[in-house]
Order: C-alpha cells, then structure tokens, then sequence
C-alpha cells in the first residue's frame, strides 16, 4: 500500500462548487503539505500544518482552505471553484526529524 | 524568502550521452537543497539531497548534484543517460528554520535514442 494517498485521483466540477481533496498518510509524519502544479510554473505551496493544532498559509492559499482532521489526514477544500484553480495538486508529508518530503500521486482536477 | 531558478525549461539530449541540470538559488539564510524526479503521471520522488558535509551528493539512478555555495548553485549531473530517465525534474531549497519547499518551474529531460 502506498504511504501517502489521495483521493479522488481524477476530478471534474463546475464553477462555483465547493469540492474537498482528501489526503491520508501511514507513515506516521506529523508534517503535511497541500501543493498545486501548472505547467511551466512547477509546484506551489498552498496550505501547510506542523501538527494536528497548526495550519499555516503558503504561497497560494486565497479560494483555499485546509482542515487536519488527525494526523494522518489533511484536506483541502475549494469552497466556490473557479476554472483558474485547474491544476495537479499534490499532498505531501515530512517528519520534524528529517529534511525530506514525501508526495502522493496527485489529483487531477478539472474546474470548467 | 528563498527563490530558485532553473535555467532551462527542456534539456534534449541523445541516449548514453551526459547530461547536466542547472539549479541556482537564493535565500537569506543557510539552505537545504533538493533535486526531485517525476515520471509521467506519477507523484514526485526525491532524487537526492544536500543537507550539510560533502559538497557532492549522490543518489538514486546513477545522479549526483554538487553544492556550490559562491555561485549559489546545485547542478545535476549524470554521466550517461537512459531513455527511462525521460521525466521533469524540480530543483528545490528549504531554509534551515523554515521546512517548507520553494520549487523552481522544472526541467523536462527529454532522451532519445
């Protein structure tokens, strides 16, 4: 099983929706991270949370929002989609003990 | 803040020949480097990474990078390459009191036989 996974993998909405992108992690991290990729524009940072009590804001977070629901899950929601929030968004997790951060898969999401 | 600059945006290079991926950042504080891999529709995977010690780091699939700290750079390098090697690999730097990633856009690698 992978360690860090995302669900859904694909998505398509419509504007104005509220969606939610959920991540879960068995590796026992207490870090976790929301990212977006566009093409030409590699990935940047949303939301991120140190633990289950912090969550902070990255580069991107305006139209976003997170939840750490435990320490294993962080969600990301959209709250009224926009086509401009198409992209890839990856979720990441790290220990405090170790510099490296490890990504899901990805979801693919499709606002039209 | 941290930035990170990856001066090409497509590297075409013929199977078995060198290939070299330039990364050049900046930031106001000590810096933690990192060079990561993502294949087609895949997630990203680390590659390697420079945290202190030895200026040359290597790791997975025969790469290495070199920490060079006037030039602020941290190039990446593999002497011959495989047409599995084919994916978009992403520079990053982390600020020692910070632990989040600044991402530079990318490099596509593109071998051919």
């Amino acid at each position: 099983d992978a360690d860090v996974t995302q669900t859904p993998r694909n998505r398509i909405t419509k504007t104005g929706k509220r969606i939610m992108l959920e991540c879960s992690q068995t590796k026992g991290h207490d870090r976790m991270y929301w990212y977006r990729q566009d093409p030409g524009l590699g990935l940047r940072l949303i939301y991120y949370s140190f633990d289950v009590k912090d969550i902070n804001k990255g580069e991107i977070s305006d139209g976003y929002s997170v939840s750490r629901q435990a320490q294993a899950k962080f969600s990301l929601s959209l709250e009224s989609a926009i086509p401009n929030q198409t992209a890839l968004y990856f979720c990441a997790t790290s220990d405090f003990s170790e510099e490296t951060q490890y990504f899901g898969p990805g979801t693919r999401l499709l606002v039209l | 803040a941290q930035s990170v600059t990856q001066l090409d945006s497509q590297v075409p290079v013929f199977e078995e020949a060198p290939v070299e991926l330039r990364c050049n950042y900046s930031s106001s504080v000590s810096v933690y480097l990192f060079w990561y891999v993502q294949y087609p529709n895949q997630g990203l995977q680390l590659l390697l990474k420079y945290l202190s010690g030895s200026t040359l780091v290597k790791g997975i699939n025969g790469f290495e990078a070199e920490f060079n700290k006037s030039q602020t750079s941290f190039h990446l390098r593999k002497p011959s390459v495989h047409i599995s090697d084919t994916a978009e690999y992403f520079c990053a730097v982390s600020g020692r009191a910070y632990s989040t990633l600044t991402f530079g856009k990318g490099t596509m690698l593109l071998v051919s036989p």
